[in-house]
């Protein structure tokens, strides 16, 4: 089955221990996403990369590493995790060249950081 | 800047009356649009998309959307509603020449049994 996968789906850690979240797709998409989700402020994309080893800063990339290694991973790594960073956050991924930007989401990781 | 917005934070909607969620965009260019639709616990899911052609795109779950060129909208409708359709959507335009994918803030659907 065609997917993105993330993991895990909860986490609760405390502020400053390093964590990483990963993220999977077997459907050989160029094109992967983090996006993170806060009530009234809707999805806003952290980073994005276009394809291996090539990444670039969305909107809200403070406090936020990514690495694309492998075409099928995009990892997540907050270095040093802050309260401010609790919130749900989304993988996406999608071809580059075909599929007029439809995206393929995970099905999330809502991180809580005391 | 470009953007997209989504008027209504929340709409109630009696089960098995007609629903409409609005969508404004201000872009340059002939974006593709799209409607995403996300339940409770899970991920954000395609619903249908615009590219070109019939303004009246048919999606999954009995939704559709109407193209308005002239308005820059694309609301989506459903002539029926569910109460499972109750969730949260999201608007998206996709802009070809840069690549590039901008959101909606999300509309919460309520429909009430």
């Amino acid at each position: 089955e065609a997917q993105v996968t993330q993991n895990p789906r909860y986490l609760i850690t405390v502020t400053g221990k390093k964590l990483t979240v990963t993220c999977s797709q077997n459907m050989n998409h160029e094109y992967m996403s983090w996006y993170r989700q806060d009530p009234g402020l809707g999805l806003r994309q952290i980073y994005y990369s276009m394809n291996v080893e090539v990444t670039d800063k969305g909107d809200v990339p403070e406090g936020y590493k990514v690495s694309r290694k492998e075409k099928r991973n995009f990892p997540l790594i907050l270095e040093s995790p802050s309260p401010n960073q609790t919130s749900l956050y989304f993988c996406a991924s999608r071809p580059t060249r075909t599929g007029g930007g439809k995206l393929f989401f995970g099905s999330g990781t809502q991180l809580s950081v005391l | 800047a470009q953007s997209v917005a989504q008027p209504e934070d929340q709409v109630n909607v009696a089960e098995g009356n007609p629903l409409t969620v609005k969508c404004t965009y201000s872009v340059s260019g002939n974006p593709y649009l799209f409607w995403y639709v996300q339940y409770p616990n899970r991920g954000l899911q395609f619903l249908l998309k615009y590219i070109t052609g019939d303004n009246l795109v048919k999606g999954s779950y009995g939704f559709e959307a109407e193209f308005n060129k002239s308005q820059t909208s694309f609301h989506l409708k459903k002539p029926s509603a569910l109460v499972s359709d109750s969730a949260l959507y999201f608007c998206a335009v996709f802009l070809n020449r840069d690549d590039k994918i901008i959101f909606g803030k999300g509309t919460r659907l309520h429909i009430l049994p």
